[in-house]
Formats: structure tokens, sequence, C-alpha cells
């Protein structure tokens, strides 16, 4: 079965630092195109960012700069590390396979809670 | 305010169909193949129902559909039945440095 399964949230100050875990059983993540997609409070869903897999990666605007995406071939575990967090960066986390564009994001992890606030 | 334009609410009662409609510009929807819908629970991750404008991933009910017309994509569910009572959020290539933009969603009730 593939499955993905974020980890890592919290609370966290304004300006520090927090990063997430999203480990997969099922799949390869270094074979695959994965995603971070969230969704703030009542609100809808943002693309963050995304790694493929050759190792290229790209970011939103809102958080180019301030987030890294990686990945430990050697874990199967994708990562999303967050600096410089602000409270409009409080959201869902989820994890996804797929780069949304071409066969969309197929598979989703049930999402890590981030709340930035002081 | 999102890149997508979708409505916030559409209903149908069980039985009938529905389509929701996103409408974004020749920079995205319009310029490229890419357009997927997903649905999401509440309090659930969201889900792929249709990718590449019309493809339904294995295990989606053919009640389900998308197309496309210039800068508007469009997804059709046939057949309503309770569970498909959700918010659906449609998705596509943002173009040279967007990479991918959302809809703002829509929550569909079945009455």
């Amino acid at each position: 079965e593939v499955q993905l399964v974020e980890s890592g949230g919290g609370l966290i100050q304004p300006g520090g630092s927090l990063r997430v875990s999203c480990a997969a059983s099922g799949i390869i993540v270094s074979r695959n195109y994965m995603s971070w997609v969230r969704q703030a409070p009542g609100k809808g869903l943002e693309w963050v960012s995304v790694i493929y897999s050759g190792g290229s990666t790209f970011y939103a605007d809102s958080v180019k700069g301030r987030f890294t995406i990686s990945r430990d071939n050697s874990k199967n575990t994708l990562y999303l590390q967050m600096n410089s967090l602000r409270v409009d960066d409080t959201a869902v986390y989820y994890c996804a396979r797929g780069d949304g564009l071409e066969y969309g994001m197929d598979v989703w992890g049930q999402g890590t809670t981030v709340t930035v606030s002081s | 305010q999102s890149a997508l334009t979708q409505p916030p609410s559409a209903s149908g009662s069980p039985g009938q169909s529905v389509t929701i409609s996103c409408t974004g510009t020749s920079s995205d929807v319009g310029g490229f193949y890419y357009v997927s819908w997903y649905q999401q629970h509440p309090g659930k991750a969201p889900k792929l129902m249709i990718y590449e404008v019309t493809k339904r991933p294995s295990g989606v009910p053919d009640r389900f559909s998308g197309s496309k017309s210039g800068n508007t994509a469009s997804l059709t569910v046939s057949g309503l039945q309770a569970e498909d009572e959700a918010d659906y959020y449609c998705s596509s290539d943002g173009g040279s440095n967007k990479y991918v933009v959302f809809g703002g969603g829509t929550k569909l009730t079945v009455l």
C-alpha cells in the first residue's frame, strides 16, 4: 500500500524555524516528483514546493528564500525546512506524490499542522 | 486571492448532474493541458479526481468527468450521491514562474 505520513508540525513563534517530514512507504521518494501543498485554516489549497526525481526544486513566491525542500533517500523521506516563519505560514502542510502537472498529485499524506504565533 | 476562479458553492439533488467551473487565463488554464481536480471532505486530505483535463485515476467513478474550453475548465458530477458532498479544487500549470496554481474551491452540497 502506498502511504505518506507527515510529522514535525507544531507551535512556533514568528521568525522561528521548523522542519516537517513526510515518510513514504510503497513508493520510492527519489524516483518520484514530490510536492508540498498547504492549507490555511478555513482556506483553500496553496502549492508550496516541488522536488523532481532529478533533484531540481521549485518554490512558490510566498516561500522562496525561506523554505527548502529536500529528501533523504536512505530514509525514503521528504522534508520541508521552514525558516523565518510568519503568522501567515500557519496551515496544514500536506506532502503529495506528483508535481500537480502531468498525472496530478495522486497520493497525499494526512497533513501536519504548523501554527506560527507569539 | 486565488489564481483560478471557482464559484464558492454548487448544489444538486441526488441523481442530478452538477458542473463546477474553473476560470483562469491564457497563461494558465487556457495555455496548458494540465488541469486537475481534487475532492476534499472535511478534515481529510485532498483526493485526485481528474488529471490532464479529462483523465480519471483508477478507482474514481466515471460519474466524474472533466473538460476544458478556452480559459475555463469544468468538472461535471453526474448521478449525484450523498458522498459527493465535499469541497472541490481545480489546479493548473501556472506558467513560467507560478508552477502550479489552485482555484479557491467550490463547496458542493447534495440537497
